[in-house]
């Protein structure tokens, strides 16, 4: 099956730092990834919608200025946290479409915890 | 407002037991609906539904959905303590982007 690799998988900062996700199709082509955020206990929630070569389109209640997405190869898709707040601290994770089914499948997840 | 929603929240179980899962969305323009068991970190593929009444079956592990009602079940037979896990209902609509359910977060006791 599709794999889809995601980095780093757990990451602790303090407070007012940037932190880089990245997510990598690995053996096909994305050219849309979708990142989400999930809070203990509750569903995911999608944040933004990553086209290649275009800009992310962000859901609503989610600030594009601090939540930076670039999608810049068919294999990779960044989501950069900037200036972290303790807030922040969730697990966020990536998906890629897979073929013409819209079949989804996800990273790992990245746990993000700001001091 | 887009919405899929899941019941039970929660459902504990023995071993062995056969549980059903439900589903029920309301979104515009529907696409497709799809089945992801969630153990610690990465949602897993289990079924993509598109037609009605068409029952997808994987193992112990069955699925359809209703496009006239609005719902889907997932069926897990014969249940086994590897099955303990959130089972996330998502659906695709017309934006292609994923609604996700709430999630029902299913214990297997031995």
């Amino acid at each position: 099956g599709a794999v889809v690799s995601q980095h780093p998988s757990r990451v602790i900062c303090k407070s007012g730092t940037s932190v880089k996700i990245e997510c990598r199709s690995l053996d096909f082509q994305a050219t849309t990834m979708f990142w989400y955020r999930q809070f203990p206990k509750q569903s995911l929630m999608l944040m933004a919608t990553s086209n290649e070569g275009s800009k992310a389109t962000y859901e609503q209640g989610v600030e594009k200025d601090k939540f930076l997405i670039n999608h810049a190869s068919l294999t990779l898709s960044t989501l950069t946290v900037t200036s972290a707040h303790p807030e922040d601290s969730s697990f966020y994770i990536c998906s890629a479409r897979h073929g013409p089914n819209e079949k989804l499948f996800f990273g790992s997840g990245t746990q993000l915890s700001v001091l | 407002e887009d919405k899929v929603v899941q019941s039970p929240l929660s459902l504990v179980v023995h071993e062995g037991d056969t549980v059903t899962l439900n589903c029920s969305y309301e979104v515009t323009n529907f696409r497709s609906l799809l089945w992801y068991k969630q153990e610690k970190k990465a949602p897993t593929f289990l079924f993509m539904l598109t037609s009605s009444g068409i029952e997808k079956k994987s193992g112990r592990l069955s699925s359809i959905l209703d496009k006239k009602e609005l719902f889907s079940i997932l069926n897990i037979t014969a249940t086994q303590t590897g099955d303990s896990a959130v089972y996330l209902c998502a659906v695709i609509q017309g934006a292609q982007k994923l609604v996700f359910g709430q999630g029902t977060r299913l214990t297997i006791n031995p």
